[in-house]
């Protein structure tokens, strides 16, 4: 059975930094791209960037690039989302999906809270 | 980056009546590369349609989707009060990847 599994929900100051996961099991994890997702509050859909966990070959959407990582940790199967200096405004949920193309599976979400 | 309309922004409709959404692109969606996901309060996205028309394994068949190059359509056919959800088109076929921002499906 195909799973993403993502870390738990996190409070932050403004400022701080942070990474969270997203662990595949079930598949060949180097054969797919992972792509995460951000859903602010109330909000819709929106495309960060995706990651090829066979050779780390990393794209971002223009709107994320500089202000967040994506990496890849083949060994454990795992690929990650960073900032190093968060914000309020990236208060918000985070997914991560295998994209086979269009991502066919998800994880729960991470919920990031970040205030002062 | 292409650009996706979705309309109409609510659709409230009652059980076993016919959904249509609609989802325009601002350019050429490159392969036919769309697809289409739906979103209940507090769960992650659920992919129903992908390459614009092959629905994804275990999606019922009262979904469709149908389309090419800039007007694409997602069709309910006889809506089911667990039907009530987001629903979000996405081109993956373009770098970066884009969302329409959603149609609610509201089930009276």
């Amino acid at each position: 059975e195909v799973k993403l599994v993502q870390s738990g929900a996190e409070v932050r100051r403004p400022g701080e930094s942070l990474k969270i996961s997203c662990k595949g099991s079930g598949y060949s994890f180097t054969s797919y791209w992972i792509g995460w997702v951000r859903q602010m509050p109330g909000k819709g859909l929106e495309w960060m960037g995706a990651i090829y966990a066979g050779d780390s070959d990393t794209r971002y959407s223009p709107s994320f690039q500089g202000q967040v990582t994506i990496s890849v940790d083949t060994s454990i199967n795992t690929a990650y989302l960073e900032w190093s200096s968060l914000k309020a405004s990236d208060t918000a949920k985070y997914f991560c999906s295998r994209q086979s193309g269009a991502g066919d599976y998800w994880g729960q979400g991470t919920l990031i809270t970040v205030s002062s | 980056e292409i650009v996706l309309t979705q309309s109409p922004g609510t659709l409230s409709l009652s059980p076993g009546e016919r959904a249509t959404l609609s989802c325009r692109a601002s350019q050429n969606v490159p392969g036919t590369y769309l697809a289409w996901y739906q979103q209940r309060p507090g769960q992650a996205p659920r992919l129903l349609i992908y390459g614009a028309s092959s629905r994804a394994t275990g999606v019922p068949d009262r979904f469709s989707g149908t389309g090419s190059g800039t007007d694409f359509t997602l069709t309910i056919s006889r809506l089911v009060p667990e039907d009530s959800a987001m629903y979000y088109c996405q081109q993956y076929g373009s770098s970066p990847e884009t969302f329409g921002q959603g149609t609610k499906v509201e089930i009276k």
